[in-house]
């Protein structure tokens, strides 16, 4: 069984760094096909793709917020990390991470960590 | 990218059937795609993935209520026999090697 769970501050100042945490068992992000990626969803709205990372260390990253992003994965943990630069209130989100199948495109999703920015 | 296009919102009554729609981009028509149902306040949940022949593939546990279907770019989630905690969003997903994107969900509301 696929689980993940994200960790991280639940409130930020604007302009700090955000770093998150996906802790995750079920599978190894050293085993090939296997990916893990990042979603947030601002109170009230639609999800937005932010990251993803796979098992050969191949990032990708949404357009729009690439110049801030960083994912990184720590395979002796299990975990993923992904930070974030320049905090603005607009950033104020739930932050999921989530694992697709390898085989099909099912994704197992964390239940989330909602993170506010606000001075 | 591909782009999803979901209507905002649709409702239907206690035991009927309801069919939602993802529409993508035209340079995108074949894509698979999947369909996540979110209830108030929890995390999404993956309920199909539908490819471009109609053919889907359904999550663990999901009731047989759930189905799903495609049409040249659309792809459509059936749910029959209505329930209330069928009441939630519902946002379809398509991704490749480079990209995930998400439609901008449906609210469903059981009337």
């Amino acid at each position: 069984q696929i689980t993940l769970q994200e960790s991280g501050p639940k409130l930020v100042k604007p302009t700090q760094t955000l770093t998150l945490t996906c802790s995750f068992s079920g599978f190894s992000l050293t085993t090939t096909g296997e990916r893990v990626g990042w979603i947030r969803q601002p109170p009230g709205k639609a999800l937005e793709w932010l990251a993803l990372v796979y098992w050969d260390d191949d990032e990708r990253y949404s357009p729009s917020l690439r110049s801030r992003l960083t994912i990184a994965k720590d395979t002796s943990k299990n975990q993923v990390v992904l930070t974030m630069t320049n905090m603005d209130p607009v950033d104020t989100a739930t932050y999921f991470c989530a694992h697709r199948n390898r085989n099909n495109g099912g994704l197992s999703w964390g239940q989330g960590v909602l993170v506010t920015v606000s001075s | 990218q591909p782009v999803l296009t979901q209507s905002p919102s649709a409702s239907a009554f206690l035991g009927s059937s309801v069919r939602l729609t993802c529409t993508l981009s035209g340079r995108h028509d074949t894509y698979i795609i999947a369909w996540h149902q979110q209830q108030p306040g929890k995390a999404p949940r993956y309920l199909m993935e539908i490819g471009s022949s109609g053919n889907y593939h359904t999550g663990s546990g999901l009731p047989d209520r759930f189905s799903g279907s495609s049409s040249g770019a659309a792809r459509y989630l059936t749910i029959s026999n209505l329930q209330s905690e069928d009441e939630a969003e519902y946002f379809c997903e398509t991704w490749d090697s480079k990209t995930w994107v998400f439609g901008g969900g449906t609210k469903l509301t059981v009337l």
